[in-house]
C-alpha cells in the first residue's frame, strides 16, 4: 500500500511564475490536508479538501493561493505569480475520514524555491 | 485555535542517553499525533496517542487529555534519533491538525 505520494520532490521557479504541487493520498483516504513549512520553523496548516469540496481553507493566503480535489486525480495546490517569501516545503497528508478520530499520514513533501 | 507548546525547544545528547519531551496543549482535543522530521525532512508518523501509554521498541509516549499534555520518551538514544519531533493536536471544535514548533534533537556519537 502505497503512502502519500507527493510531486515534485523539488521545484524551482522563477519570480512571477506559477506553480503546482501535486498529491496521491493513500488508498482509500478521500480527506486531504496541506501545510507549509517555513525554514526553522513547524507546519501551519493551509487548507483541508475532500473530493470535489474546500472543507476549511482558513490557512490559505487570500491572494495567489489555491487548492483543488477532483474527482479523479490528485490534490492540487496551485500558487500563481510567486514571490521570494513562498519558498517552503508544502506537506500533503491524508486519512480516510477527519482527523478527529484516525491517523493522519504526510507526504515527502515538495520543497519549492523561487529564485 | 488551540495552542500547542513543546520543550524544550532544543535537546543535545550523547548516544544512549534517555530523553522526555513534552507537549502541552490549551483546549480539549480528539487526537494527538507525534512525529519524527528527519535530517532530510521527511515526515515519520511515532504514535497516534490520543489518551493512554504505547510503545514502539526504544520509544514510547503517554497522553494525559484531561491534564493536556503528552510525553514521548526516547530510551538509549542512537544517531539516527537526531532530527525535530513535533507533537500535533485536533481540538474537539476544530477542523485539522494543529503543530507545535517542535524539539529539535541531536544525538552525538
Amino acid at each position: 500500500n502505497a503512502g502519500v505520494m507527493q510531486n515534485p520532490r523539488h521545484l524551482v521557479r522563477r519570480r512571477g511564475q506559477e506553480a503546482r504541487l501535486r498529491c496521491s493520498p493513500m488508498k482509500g483516504h478521500s480527506h486531504v490536508y496541506w501545510y507549509r513549512q517555513l525554514p526553522e520553523e513547524g507546519l501551519k496548516f493551509m487548507v483541508y479538501l475532500q473530493k470535489e469540496n474546500i472543507i476549511d481553507e482558513s490557512g490559505m493566503p487570500k491572494e495567489r493561493f489555491s487548492a483543488e480535489f477532483p474527482k479523479e486525480g490528485p490534490s492540487i495546490l496551485r500558487i500563481q505569480q510567486v514571490v521570494r517569501g513562498d519558498s517552503a516545503a508544502y506537506f500533503c497528508a491524508s486519512s480516510p475520514f477527519a482527523t478527529a478520530n484516525t491517523e493522519a499520514f504526510f507526504g515527502q513533501g515538495t520543497r519549492l524555491t523561487v529564485v | 485555535g488551540i495552542q500547542v507548546e513543546q520543550s524544550p525547544p532544543d535537546l543535545i545528547l550523547q548516544e544512549g542517553a534517555n530523553s522526555t519531551l513534552r507537549c502541552n496543549f490549551s483546549d480539549s482535543v480528539n487526537n494527538l499525533q507525534w512525529f519524527h522530521q528527519n535530517p532530510w525532512g521527511q515526515l515519520i508518523n511515532l504514535f497516534y496517542i490520543p489518551s493512554g501509554t504505547k510503545q514502539n521498541g526504544r520509544l514510547s509516549a503517554t497522553t494525559v487529555a484531561t491534564e493536556r499534555y503528552s510525553l514521548l520518551y526516547i530510551s538509549s538514544s542512537q544517531t539516527t534519533d537526531s532530527g525535530v519531533y513535533f507533537c500535533a493536536v485536533f481540538e474537539t471544535s476544530g477542523s485539522r491538525l494543529t503543530f507545535g514548533e517542535g524539539t529539535q534533537l541531536t544525538v552525538n556519537p
